[in-house]
């Protein structure tokens, strides 16, 4: 089984700011993995994946994870945040031993100030 | 294209009253989930549907039943209510087997409230 862990649940950082958002995992096979968001009353969507290849993954919105197989981490960055980054931000794991159901870490709340 | 639509958008319960909530989605997805969102817990898988006709539980399927109509419709049912499922609900949907590790699209969420 797959277990995922978010180092920070709360994250305050002021507007143009980098953000680092850690994510750890706990899996004896090889896994993949993801970073959804979630905004202000919304539902989550997509801002990367990891599925094999380059371990630098660009996504959405100037975001960017780095998958580092030794240290079973994924973590997710941000040069310079922007207000409209204020969210929530989960990292989750699947494989195909599970039937590729999602796994999700338990969450970072990001609160981006001026 | 409307994604992945959930209906009601907010429900308020009596203790062993029961409700279903909708889901639908048309991106002529084959799997579809079930979802909760608790505080502090990240989401929860409820149920899942690989493909239409069947369903298979989840992390946290007691107390929940759940019905795959057709292709496009999941619904979850709670048949009677406990404030222990007070919490957001999400449906999502994935693309078609073969693309396995495609993303699940989830649907703007319904917040129930138990009393």
């Amino acid at each position: 089984a797959q277990s995922v862990t978010q180092l920070d649940s709360q994250v305050p950082v002021f507007e143009e700011a980098p953000v680092e958002l850690r994510c750890n995992y706990s899996s004896s096979v090889s896994v993949y993995l993801f970073w959804y968001v979630q905004y202000p009353n919304q539902g989550l969507q997509l801002l990367l994946k990891y599925l094999s290849g380059s371990t630098l993954v660009k996504g959405i919105n100037g975001f960017e994870a780095e998958f580092n197989k030794s240290q079973t981490s994924f973590h997710l960055r941000k040069p310079s945040v922007h207000i409209s980054d204020t969210a929530e931000y989960f990292c989750a794991v699947s494989h195909p031993v599970n039937d590729y159901k999602l796994s999700f870490g338990a969450g970072t709340t990001v609160t981006v100030r001026a | 294209n409307a994604g992945v639509t959930q209906t009601p958008k907010f429900q308020v319960l009596k203790t062993g009253q029961s409700m279903t909530l909708q889901c639908a989605q048309d991106m002529n997805h084959n799997s579809m989930y079930w979802y909760r969102q608790d505080p502090g817990m990240g989401l929860r898988l409820i149920y899942y549907s690989a493909s239409e006709g069947t369903t298979d539980k989840g992390e946290v399927p007691n107390g929940y039943n759940v019905s795959r109509l057709n292709k496009r419709e999941f619904s979850l049912r709670l048949e009677s209510a406990a404030p222990s499922q007070t919490s957001v609900y999400f449906c999502a949907s994935s693309e078609p087997p073969g693309l396995r590790t495609d993303t699940q699209y989830f649907g703007p969420g319904t917040r129930l409230t138990v009393l």
